[in-house]
C-alpha cells in the first residue's frame, strides 16, 4: 500500500518570502502521478500542480514549483513570492499509473500554511 | 471549475437515519468518485464509479452505498447514518476519460450525525 507523509502540520511565512512544503512517500510502484492540492477556508480542494513520475524535469505552475526526487521518494512544494491568498491547507497526494480504473488518490495529512501580511 | 455540484451542501441528520448525498456533473466524465475528509486522515476513498452501473469499493466503504443510474449523477447513501460517518464528503471527477488522469473535486458537503 502506498503511503504519503506531510511531517510539517503547520507552517507560516511572511507575505511575499519563498516557503517549501515537504512531502515523502512510500511505493513499490514505478509508474505514479503526484499532486498537490490547495484547500482555503472555503474547503474548495484546488489542484496547484501535477507530476508525472516518469517526468525528470519538475513541473511549475507560476509561482509554485516542485522538487521531485525519484529515488528519495520526496515531492516538496515551493510558492515563492508569497501571497496572503496563499493561506490554506496544502494536501500532497499519490496515484498510481495502471489505468485499471481503480486509481485512487491517497493523500498526506496535510500542511496548514499561513502568509502573514 | 469542472462542473461539479454536490447537495446538500450542509446536512444535520440523527443517528439511525438514512441519508443520500448527491454529486452531479455537467460534462460527461466516465470516472467519478467519493472521498470523505476527517482531521488527521487527509481524503479518503469511500467508493467510485467507471460507468453507468459500474462501481466499486474504495478503503473506508464500510456502511456506505453508492449508485449511478446516470453518466452525470453519482449517489453515496449511508443506510443508517452513525456519529462517525461525521465528516465532509467530496466528490470528484477524473477528467479525460482516463483513470489515472486529475481528479477535480466538488465543492463538498459537512454532515453532522448527532
Amino acid at each position: 500500500a502506498q503511503t504519503v507523509t506531510q511531517s510539517q502540520p503547520e507552517m507560516s511565512v511572511q507575505e511575499a518570502e519563498t516557503v517549501t512544503l515537504s512531502c515523502t512517500y512510500d511505493t513499490s510502484e514505478n509508474n505514479y502521478y503526484l499532486f498537490w492540492y490547495k484547500q482555503p477556508p472555503s474547503r474548495q480542494m484546488i489542484l496547484v500542480i501535477r507530476q508525472e513520475a516518469y517526468k525528470q524535469q519538475n513541473a511549475t505552475e507560476n509561482r509554485f514549483s516542485v522538487n521531485f526526487q525519484k529515488a528519495a521518494k520526496s515531492f516538496s512544494l515551493k510558492i515563492s513570492d508569497s501571497q496572503l491568498g496563499d493561506t490554506a491547507m496544502y494536501f500532497c497526494a499519490f496515484m498510481k499509473s495502471r489505468g485499471f480504473g481503480n486509481e485512487k488518490l491517497t493523500f498526506g495529512t496535510g500542511t496548514r500554511l499561513t502568509i502573514i501580511p | 471549475d469542472a462542473g461539479i455540484t454536490q447537495s446538500p451542501r450542509h446536512k444535520v441528520t440523527e443517528t439511525g437515519t438514512p441519508v443520500t448525498l448527491r454529486c452531479h456533473q455537467t460534462e460527461n466524465h466516465r470516472y467519478m468518485y467519493w472521498y470523505r475528509q476527517d482531521p488527521g486522515h487527509g481524503l479518503r476513498l469511500i467508493h467510485y464509479s467507471y460507468g453507468v452501473k459500474d462501481t466499486d469499493k474504495g478503503e473506508v466503504s464500510d456502511g456506505y452505498s453508492v449508485s449511478r443510474s446516470k453518466t452525470e449523477d453519482f449517489l453515496l447513501t449511508l443506510e443508517s447514518a452513525t456519529s462517525s460517518q461525521t465528516s465532509v464528503y467530496f466528490c470528484a471527477i477524473s477528467e479525460g476519460g482516463k483513470p489515472q488522469e486529475t481528479q477535480y473535486f466538488g465543492p463538498g458537503t459537512r454532515l453532522l450525525v448527532l
